[in-house]
């Protein structure tokens, strides 16, 4: 499967943990986006990277909320002391200009449910 | 459509109709906008792209139809089977460094055997 790649599928934590996901992008694109999406929602935008940095965050981006893509391949998305409205779908999306367009390709997300 | 449940406005068609989905975007200096498709517990899946250069472009069974003085978009699917059944969402481009996307509220697509 040369798609996007998230892991875990579906998360389940107690409030004030800490958890953690990973997307692997589609191997050549250098441009990598997370999103949030809540349930009859459409994704919200959280951050972007090109390569290894971090260009933009979105003020949803709380500052429990880090996310890292150390050597622009993967990215990990944590969230630390974790609530209850926390509880979303993490959407990870990535890709590569082709003229001034820019296709976005997203995984099938991490389900996070915080009780 | 009417809005349901999680207020998600539906679209219900039979099978093998022509089905119409509309949306509004808000900012007139968006320049590309794209259609996609989201199936219950999956991400979205592209359909179909088109620049703000253009009015009309088509796919496979898909066209989409921009109107930049309304600012309103539409996909049209024909022949619509129980397969297409999902939510669609549109989504804009405001352009920038960044080229983030902006979804809109989707739209249920329900096809009746």
């Amino acid at each position: 499967d040369t798609g996007v790649s998230q892991d875990p599928r579906h998360k389940i934590t107690k409030r004030g943990q800490n958890v953690t996901f990973r997307c692997d992008p589609i191997s050549e694109h250098n441009r990598l986006y997370w999103y949030r999406q809540t349930l009859g929602q459409g994704p919200e935008f959280l951050t972007y990277f090109q390569n290894e940095a971090q260009l933009e965050k979105s003020r949803l981006l709380s500052d429990r909320f880090s996310a890292e893509r150390p050597k622009g391949s993967f990215s990990t998305l944590e969230i630390q002391r974790t609530e209850q409205g926390d509880s979303a779908m993490y959407l990870c999306a990535s890709s590569s200009r082709e003229g001034s367009n820019e296709k976005l390709f997203f995984g099938s997300g991490t389900q996070l449910s915080v009780l | 459509g009417e809005s349901v449940g999680l207020h998600l406005p539906t679209l219900s068609v039979q099978e093998g109709d022509n089905s119409i989905i509309n949306c509004a975007y808000s900012n007139s200096a968006s320049d590309y906008f794209i259609w996609y498709k989201q199936e219950s517990g999956k991400g979205p899946q592209f359909i179909i792209d088109i620049r703000s250069n253009m009015d009309k472009r088509q796919g496979q069974r898909v066209t989409v139809l921009l109107n930049k003085t309304v600012k309103h978009l539409s996909l049209q699917i024909a022949a619509t089977q129980p397969g297409d059944s999902a939510v669609y969402f549109c989504a804009e481009n405001y352009g920038g460094a960044t080229n983030k996307l902006i979804f809109g509220t989707g739209t249920l697509l329900a096809v009746q055997p």
